[in-house]
């Protein structure tokens, strides 16, 4: 079974905090982990794709890391910004199929 | 223009009717794939495709068949348009293996 989970389910902050959320999927067979964003009426959006454990990415004020032996990832978001809103979905790429599993996603509001 | 592109936008249809949903890319992928997203859900995968001869099912596509007529379309077709399919349905594309997704802009669908 390929759960991933991420919480929270949504989340609201003001205008210049730090947030960050989580995916956690399966430890076994880990081949990719990918984070979207994803802004209401429009299409969800590649940020990152990770591939080893260890991995961190950067882009801008928003950042992720992956650990593949306990199956979580964390996506950060620094200062977080009205334009920041959205849900992020993780995806979960295993090893064995092509059968990449999405999360939920985490809905955030960030308020000015 | 849009790189993945989705027509319709927005379908209400009957129950039992059968509906076609299409894709057509302009990125050069072979990869093309079909999700649809419901509340709460995430994105759950229907079907994919690798090259035009290569055709998989996913996680949930009873009441679902997939056309790939060509590199650049992929169609989803429901036979018998049933109220428990009204979703958010997305295409997406991949040019590499564990490459991230670029998603169309989604097609509304109502089955009434």
């Amino acid at each position: 079974i390929l759960n991933v989970e991420q919480s929270p389910q949504s989340l609201h902050v003001q205008e210049g905090d730090s947030t960050n959320f989580t995916c956690s999927f399966p430890s076994s067979n880990f081949y990719a982990l990918h984070w979207y964003r994803w802004e209401t009426a429009k299409s969800p959006e590649a940020l990152f794709v990770m591939t080893l454990n260890g991995d961190e990415k950067k882009k801008g004020r928003i950042s992720a890391t992956l650990n593949t032996k306990e199956g979580y990832s964390y996506l950060y978001i620094k200062g977080s910004q009205p334009e920041d809103s959205a849900t992020y979905l993780c995806a979960f790429h295993p090893y064995n199929n092509n059968d990449m599993r999405f999360g939920a996603g985490t809905r955030l509001t960030v308020k000015p | 223009d849009a790189d993945v592109t989705q027509t319709p936008r927005n379908r209400i249809t009957k129950t039992g009717k059968r509906i076609m949903l299409e894709c057509s890319q302009t990125k050069g992928h072979d990869r093309m794939y079909w999700y649809r997203q419901d509340p709460g859900l995430g994105l759950r995968l229907i079907y994919y495709s690798f090259d035009v001869k290569d055709i998989n099912k996913g996680e949930i596509s009873d009441g679902y068949s997939v056309s790939r007529q060509a590199q650049a379309k992929f169609s989803l077709s429901l036979e018998s348009a049933i109220p428990n399919q009204t979703a958010l349905y997305f295409c997406a594309t991949s040019d590499l293996d564990r490459g991230k997704a670029f998603f169309g802009q989604g097609t509304r669908l109502t089955v009434v």
